[in-house]
């Protein structure tokens, strides 16, 4: 069946602009994650949903970054005023029941460059 | 000291060489634990949980040490497809939160 999907791909941006990230989880899937991973690093957290829950927003590094997700499907990643740093990869995962941290299954990422 | 923790590596070790990492995590109550495998520019993905007795498929063995508070991964007869980065996950309590991702052990396989 389809995995989970993202676009862009890639997306090259200038300093100052905001951008949007989409995620498509696998259908069924309650619980949704975002990740950042920079270039040669580990995977920073950022947000987590589950069902109708209110969203899991202690990773979020500012408050320029902010997510959405329409009941148990796609999700938002916005990122306001985009700064250099901000470059890296977004990955998002699904998972069907996060209370026994079944297995993730992660998109392919959107690879984020701000110059 | 950061939360899990593993050597980066990089391990370069023959083909059909078997080679072991650990994995360390400093939250004594972390209940879950995992390993992904990530190849290059690609996302990662599961590739064996890990059980309070041990747990082996096939050629990898995942071992848990509560006591030490580490996670290891042992791979025999190592393949050429092995080279990746592998991740060690812990999972400290039921927040999304406590999902830790350890930053990843380089293997490089070579013929």
């Amino acid at each position: 069946g389809a995995g989970v999907s993202q676009s862009p791909s890639n997306k090259v941006t200038e300093k100052g602009k905001d951008v949007e990230l989409r995620c498509d989880p696998i259908s069924g899937h309650t619980a949704l994650y975002w990740y950042r991973q920079r270039l040669g690093q580990g995977l920073e957290f950022l947000i987590y949903f589950q069902g109708n829950s209110a969203p899991d927003k202690s990773g979020l590094p500012s408050d320029r970054f902010s997510a959405e997700r329409t009941g148990e499907s796609v999700s938002t990643l916005t990122i306001q005023r985009t700064q250099q740093e901000d470059s890296a990869v977004y990955l998002c995962a699904s998972s069907f029941d996060h209370l026994e941290l079944r297995e993730q299954f992660f998109g392919p990422g959107t690879r984020l460059t701000v110059l | 000291r950061k939360e899990v923790e593993q050597d980066p590596g990089p391990f370069n070790v023959p083909e059909g060489a078997t080679v072991a990492f650990n994995c360390t995590y400093s939250n004594s109550a972390s209940q879950s634990f995992f390993w992904y495998r990530q190849d290059c520019r690609k996302e990662p993905k599961l590739l064996m949980s890990v059980y309070s007795s041990g747990n082996e498929d096939g050629r990898f063995t995942a071992q848990l040490n509560r006591a030490s508070q580490y996670i290891s991964l042992l791979i025999r007869d190592s393949k050429l497809s092995d080279s990746a980065t592998y991740l060690c996950v812990v999972n400290g309590n039921s927040s999304a939160s406590k999902i830790i991702f350890g930053s990843g052990t380089r293997l490089s396989i070579r013929p």
